[in-house]
């Protein structure tokens, strides 16, 4: 079975360009969640979605980040305009989760690294 | 708030040996799940095994089990006969399994693990 995908694994850009990361998630799965990670602080949770709805948005930085789930197989992640401190590794990852369940691993794709410069 | 401790930031052990990554929690929710990710240095977080707060028995999942004490909030990896391909970041996470944002995962800051020849 197909793992969670994310595209691009590399993104190298510079500053004020718009950048835009990809993922579909595992075939069945009704959640999806985008992660970013950096040495200062880790593993952050910046968006949820369940059932292609938006749920918990309070992670996502400030008004230059965005996150779309148009359908179920596919959602996108957009820095518009970037900047040096958005370079990190971006994770997707999604569950068989039904919201007010007991819940399912979060399984995550291979990330996206990003390099703003 | 949910609270994952992993004290332990770089771990050695010699291949085939066995070897035990610490992780405390903080909760006061009655029931949670525990996590552990294995993060090697290609970047992809990768699930190795799951404690429910109420199961009875350790989770074991291969080489891996989970030493889980419950009255200590304790939930410590061991890995059994070590290889040089455990040699990876290991992350501790929790996520409460009701009530509102039960879909978040509290990560630890992690522990470096590095297996010797």
């Amino acid at each position: 079975d197909a793992g969670v995908i994310q595209s691009p694994r590399h993104e190298v850009t510079e500053m004020g360009q718009e950048v835009t990361l990809r993922c579909k998630p595992i075939s069945g799965h009704n959640s999806l969640f985008w992660y970013r990670q950096t040495m200062m602080r880790g593993l952050e949770l910046l968006i949820y979605f369940n059932n292609n709805v938006p749920i918990d948005d309070s992670g996502m930085p400030e008004d230059r980040f965005s996150a779309k789930m148009p359908n179920a197989s596919f959602s996108t992640l957009k820095i518009q305009p970037s900047e040096p401190r958005d370079s990190a590794v971006y994770f997707c990852a999604s569950s068989p989760w039904l919201a007010g369940g007991n819940g399912e691993t979060q399984y995550f794709g291979p990330g996206t690294r990003l390099l703003v410069l | 708030a949910q609270k994952i401790t992993q004290t332990q930031p770089g771990m050695f052990v010699q291949e085939k040996e066995a070897v035990t990554l610490d992780c405390t929690y903080d909760t006061s929710d009655p029931s949670y799940g525990l996590f552990w990710y294995k993060q090697p240095s290609s970047g992809e977080m990768i699930f190795l095994i799951y404690q429910g707060s109420y199961d009875q028995q350790n989770a074991t999942e291969g080489r891996y089990s989970l030493n889980f004490q419950k009255a200590r909030k304790s939930a410590n990896l061991v890995i059994s006969a070590s290889q040089l391909g455990d040699s990876a970041m290991y992350f501790c996470a929790m996520r409460k399994n009701s009530g509102g944002s039960n879909y978040k995962l509290t990560f630890g800051k992690g522990t470096l693990l590095t297996v010797n020849p």
